[in-house]
């Protein structure tokens, strides 16, 4: 029931684009990303509610595909401060009146000067 | 802004020891969610609540973990007795009811068990 993300790991230079995929075994109600610096707490960034919805964030944006149970989180012209872990959080169908957030298992983005 | 406060920072304790951690949500937040977050096991979840009624703890192992509560101001995540396969950093997360909001994470716990 996890979700699972792809890459595990991204390396870049500052502004230099990336993007992280989400991808469900299950329908997806909506998808939730935060990204989680080293030594603190995730931080929310965005939720998906429909599909073919897409979201920015500064230039941290992100696209839901409902039908093929996928969202991506698309980081463009990289910043130094965009390093962390980023987690995307997945409310399948029928979990979406109980509020139960499943999360992946993170990508963890270093931006590099 | 407001806060997800939890308690303690950091703990260390020995092995058959009890560990209470505490979680004091924000105010109108009314879902509570207890994770627990390795290198190995990333974020799972332990147990989270709607309006105070425990929904799903099954993510908890249930000989030695428990999670109340007790009124709408504080949410516990006991261990007892703790194993040092326990250590790790546990979190609180609030938010409104459902998918319609992001949730606010605690700074969370860092628990040692040696």
């Amino acid at each position: 029931q996890q979700p699972v993300q792809s890459p595990q790991a991204v390396i870049l230079r500052e502004g230099e684009d990336a993007v992280i995929n989400c991808s469900s075994s299950k329908a997806l109600y909506s998808v939730h990303w935060y990204r989680q610096k080293h030594g603190e707490a995730p931080v929310f960034l965005m939720i998906l509610l429909k599909g073919g919805e897409q979201k920015g964030h500064e230039k941290i944006s992100a696209s839901f595909n409902e039908k093929k149970q996928q969202s991506s989180l698309y980081l463009t012209a990289s910043q130094l401060s965009y390093s962390g872990t980023y987690f995307c959080g997945i409310f399948p169908y029928g979990s979406s009146n109980t509020g139960k957030l499943i999360f992946g298992q993170g990508t963890t983005l270093q931006v590099k000067p | 802004d407001a806060r997800v406060t939890q308690t303690p920072r950091h703990k260390v304790t020995e092995m058959g020891q009890e560990v209470t951690m505490r979680c004091q949500p924000i105010l109108g937040h009314n879902t509570v969610f207890w994770y627990r977050q390795t290198m190995m096991q990333g974020l799972e979840l332990l147990a989270y609540f709607r309006n105070r009624a425990p929904l799903d703890d099954s993510g908890m192992p249930k000989d030695r973990f428990s999670a109340e509560m007790p009124d709408a101001t504080l949410a516990t995540l006991k261990i007892q007795p703790s194993e040092p396969r326990d250590s790790a950093v546990y979190f609180c997360a609030t938010g409104r009811t459902a998918t319609n909001y992001g949730y606010t994470f605690g700074s969370g716990t860092r628990l040692t068990v040696v």
